[in-house]
């Protein structure tokens, strides 16, 4: 089944505690994403990769980092959690290497940093 | 500055007729997107348009105006299970920005 997968699916925390959220998609797609929804303010984008060893920022890109070593894998690293990074967040995929094809979501990540 | 505009929430009975609105104003437009989705679950996919007009796929239909920078969503025959945020998403100079979603409520 073509799916985006990610793990944790919930995770509590605490400030300062570095953690990492995995995401993998089975489907060979070259672009990969992190947005983070809140409430009031809609999905916003953190970082993005076209391709293999390709990484770039997005719109709210400080306190994390992202790495893409394989082409399925888009891990998203916390080194430093702090409260104001208490969200749900979603890792996607795309065909075409600009992400302007339909994007393909993970089911999220509930994220709460105490 | 890159802007998206959509009604926060919406009201609609079963079996009814919906419209909800997207306005944007963004620096290059090369196509928008609407996506589903129910709480606490990912956004689906419903649609697509790049040129101007509607797109119709089933109980859904999407029209695009790019000279008005405005599209909409409509869906017919309201069930239930339409209850969910409708998330416009607009492609601007290679990059995806998101609108803040329009939460729909379908009532008996």
């Amino acid at each position: 089944e073509a799916q985006v997968t990610q793990n944790p699916r919930y995770l509590i925390t605490v400030t300062g505690k570095k953690l990492t959220v995995t995401c993998s998609q089975n489907m060979n797609h070259e672009y990969m994403s992190w947005y983070r929804q809140d409430p009031g303010l809609g999905l916003r984008q953190i970082y993005y990769s076209m391709n293999v060893e390709v990484t770039d920022k997005g719109d709210v890109p400080e306190g994390y980092k992202v790495s893409r070593k394989e082409k399925r894998n888009f891990p998203l690293i916390l080194e430093s959690p702090s409260p104001n990074q208490t969200s749900l967040y979603f890792c996607a995929s795309s065909f075409g290497a600009m992400g302007t094809d339909t994007q393909y979501f993970g089911p999220g990540t509930r994220l709460t940093v105490l | 500055g890159q802007n998206i505009d959509q009604p926060t929430e919406m009201t609609a009975t079963e079996g009814a007729i919906v419209q909800i609105n997207c306005t944007y104003q963004t620096s290059g437009f090369n196509g928008l997107f609407w996506y589903q989705q129910h709480a606490g679950e990912a956004p689906t996919f419903l649609s697509y348009n790049v040129l101007d007009g509607l797109e119709e796929k089933g109980r859904f239909s999407s029209f695009l105006s790019r000279s008005k920078g405005y599209s909409y969503l409509l869906l017919k025959e309201l069930q239930m299970k339409d209850s969910a945020s409708y998330l416009c998403a607009v492609i601007a100079t290679n990059k995806l920005i998101f609108g803040t979603g329009t939460l729909l409520a379908v009532q008996p």
